[in-house]
């Protein structure tokens, strides 16, 4: 079972405050790092799929970066805004793929922007 | 039209009772799972399937049988119900991981009490 560390577990910003999180994974027999936003009462949304070491992927405000060869990614908030309120998943992907593979859920970061 | 949806969204039932969920996608994703969020509101994955196969099932008592009709659909029975069973279950689909665009895309949910 892959040992998937998110921190900070919560994290509390003002509107318009630049925020970042940190998901850890094993660095070995690793294929792919998921970033999933999950708003309350909702389900969760993929962000981002990075592969390569060195990565970097923006979706508007949100940004991710990859670092494989020591096994972090982090998640980017420019200028949160009190709709980014919610939490946010990483999850590697162990396994080659086809009929090996593992997607292994963090615990999240949840994210509550006050206005 | 919904991409991955799931019935029912609400499920209160009796312990010992049998009760099916059922999920379909619409996207022509060739792999299906099930998640199980459990009372930390951590996301465990319980089966994957891929074209009707099982690929991945995650030490789930086998109370639990997923069945895939053909590769659009992936439903969850559930038998002689237990009060831990109490959960939240997601359904999700993707295209096969390893072969370019993996992102799950989930259903919204199905909230199961048992008394």
């Amino acid at each position: 079972i892959l040992n998937v560390e998110q921190s900070p577990q919560s994290l509390h910003v003002q509107e318009g405050d630049s925020t970042n999180f940190t998901c850890s994974f094993p660095s070995s027999n690793f294929y792919a790092l998921h970033w999933y936003r999950w708003e309350t009462a909702k389900s969760p949304e993929a962000l981002f799929v990075m592969t390569l070491n060195g990565d970097e992927k923006k979706k508007g405000r949100i940004s991710a970066t990859l670092n494989t060869k020591e096994g972090y990614s982090y998640l980017y908030i420019k200028g949160s805004q009190p709709e980014d309120s919610a939490t946010y998943l990483c999850a590697p992907r162990s396994g080659s793929g086809g009929s090996n593979y593992k997607l292994t859920f963090g615990k999240g970061t949840l994210l509550t922007v006050n206005p | 039209d919904t991409a991955v949806s799931q019935t029912p969204k609400y499920l209160v039932t009796q312990m010992g009772n049998d009760k099916s969920i059922k999920c379909e996608q619409n996207l022509g994703h060739d792999t299906m799972y099930w998640y199980k969020q459990d009372s930390k509101k951590f996301l465990k994955i319980m089966f994957s399937y891929n074209n009707k196969e099982l690929i991945i099932n995650e030490t789930v008592p086998n109370r639990f049988s997923p069945k895939s009709p053909d590769k659009a659909h992936l439903n969850l029975h559930i038998n002689s119900l237990e009060l831990g069973d109490s959960a939240v279950y997601f359904c999700a689909s993707s295209h096969l991981p390893g072969q370019g665009n993996e992102k799950l895309f989930f259903g919204s949910g199905t909230q199961l009490s048992v008394l």
